[in-house]
């Protein structure tokens, strides 16, 4: 088991431009959550998808994000246009059921 | 605005002592918590859990209180080892297995060989 696969480890981009972050969830997985940790707030919740389908987006912070899934393993977070307070790292998350998450390894956003 | 606060943002403890990192929340609907280890570079790990209808858990070196009446948890790590140096984030909800798991911003636990 391969775990959650989460790319690029290293986003830097500038201020303005589209950021699309790529998630791989565990096979078999059906729920998936996209999170963003910062030093202020700690990890906070964006959006997550159960079988797929969008159930909770009240956390993603402006109408500049979208997260989409397409498939069971595969789904995407864009920013666009992104900011330098976007700056931060964003984790990928997935669970069967009601078990534990299990986190990727995140991808770290600078925005200049 | 936290609701799961974790104060400390750091602690250093010597190698074979106790380690004791605490965590605050203000929701008194949550009845699920849950600790996660974190090291650089990588996501974070589950570590361990407790419902509300216990007061302690353990596992391992690993225990966790929970003080409903104080909204207060704490993980005690006995006897501490430098493998234990990590970010340790305190979670909860409102429910075992709820979607949104609300964390807090982490303390950093640094080990002393």
């Amino acid at each position: 088991d391969a775990g959650v696969i989460q790319s690029p480890r290293h986003e830097v981009t500038e201020m303005g431009q589209e950021v699309t972050l790529r998630c791989k969830p565990i096979s078999g997985h059906n729920s998936l959550f996209w999170y963003r940790q910062t030093m202020m707030r700690g990890l906070e919740l964006l959006i997550y998808f159960n079988n797929n389908v969008p159930i909770d987006d009240s956390g993603m912070p402006e109408d500049r994000f979208s997260a989409k899934m397409p498939n069971a393993s595969f789904s995407t977070l864009k920013i666009q246009p992104s900011e330098p307070r976007d700056s931060a790292v964003y984790f990928c998350a997935s669970r069967q059921g009601l078990r534990s998450l299990h986190f990727g390894n995140g991808t770290r956003l600078t925005v200049t | 605005d936290q609701q799961v606060k974790q104060n400390s943002p750091s602690l250093s403890v010597q190698e074979g002592r106790i380690s004791i990192l605490n965590c605050d929340y203000t929701n008194s609907m949550f009845d699920y918590f849950l600790w996660y280890k974190k090291y650089p570079a990588e996501g974070p790990t589950f570590l361990i859990s407790i419902s509300s209808i216990k007061d302690k858990n353990e596992d391992g070196r690993f225990t966790v209180f929970l003080n409903k009446s104080a909204k207060h948890l704490s993980l005690h790590i006995v006897p501490s080892q430098p493998g234990d140096s990590a970010v340790y984030f305190c979670a909860a909800s409102a429910r075992t297995g709820a979607n949104n798991l609300f964390f807090g911003t982490g303390t950093r636990l640094t080990v002393i060989p």
